[in-house]
């Protein structure tokens, strides 16, 4: 129940815009986005319900397209402290009651 | 503190020998997972408490790991016999609630090293 992301990285100028993607085999109640950065904890950015809602929090949003099971993270105008690995996690709908976490897409931003 | 509170920040042991990690959730979450993360994959699920619920154990990799709860509060993930594949940094979170819209708050981390 492991959803894809991708890409599995990036590298970004500042300034530069980037989307990452989150796709799920199964029905979803709700997607999760985190960001880490290196030798820290996760920190929480932003949860979208179906609905197929879209987010925003500065410059990062996102939206969840419930019908594809699939939701998308933007980042625009990045700066250097978007630097990080991001991870989605999925909810299903149905079953587990825990989140299933990507393998995470590392971005870069560079001067 | 006002944050997920993790104790040792560093365990190393050697192999076979059982470890026992400490999670202090923010005061007033009443849910509480634990995750496993190996070097530079995600995020692995292991156990999760809601309030006086039956734990969640689905994730647990093996009989080798347990979990407690004790009070609602403090938690214990416990692994037995340890073996070179539980190396890992094992992540502790709280949510407000267990609920479907609520963002887990995590912890820095237990850094596990089996020699």
């Amino acid at each position: 129940q492991q959803p894809v992301q991708s890409p599995q990285a990036v590298i970004l100028r500042e300034g530069e815009d980037a989307v990452i993607n989150c796709s799920s085999s199964k029905a979803l109640y709700s997607v999760h986005w985190y960001r880490q950065k290196h030798g820290e904890a996760p920190v929480f950015l932003m949860i979208l319900l179906k609905g197929g809602e879209q987010k925003g929090h500065e410059k990062i949003s996102a939206s969840f397209n419930e019908k594809k099971q699939q939701s998308s993270l933007y980042l625009t105008a990045s700066q250097l402290s978007y630097s990080g690995t991001y991870f989605c996690g999925t909810l299903p709908q149905t079953g587990a009651n825990n989140l299933f976490f990507g393998t995470g897409t590392r971005l870069t931003v560079i001067p | 503190g006002a944050g997920v509170s993790q104790s040792p920040s560093n365990k190393v042991t050697e192999k076979g020998k059982d470890v026992e990690l400490r999670c202090d959730p923010i005061s007033g979450h009443t849910a509480l997972y634990w995750y496993r993360q190996s070097l530079g994959q995600g995020l692995e699920f292991l156990i999760y408490f809601q309030g006086n619920s039956a734990p969640d154990k689905s994730g647990l990799p093996s009989d080798r790991f347990s979990a407690e709860r004790t009070g609602g509060s403090v938690s214990t993930l416990t692994i037995q016999r340890t073996q070179q594949e539980d190396s890992a940094v094992y992540l502790c979170a709280s949510s407000l609630e267990w609920g479907k819209g609520q963002p887990q708050h995590f912890g820095d981390g237990t850094r596990l090293s089996i020699l």
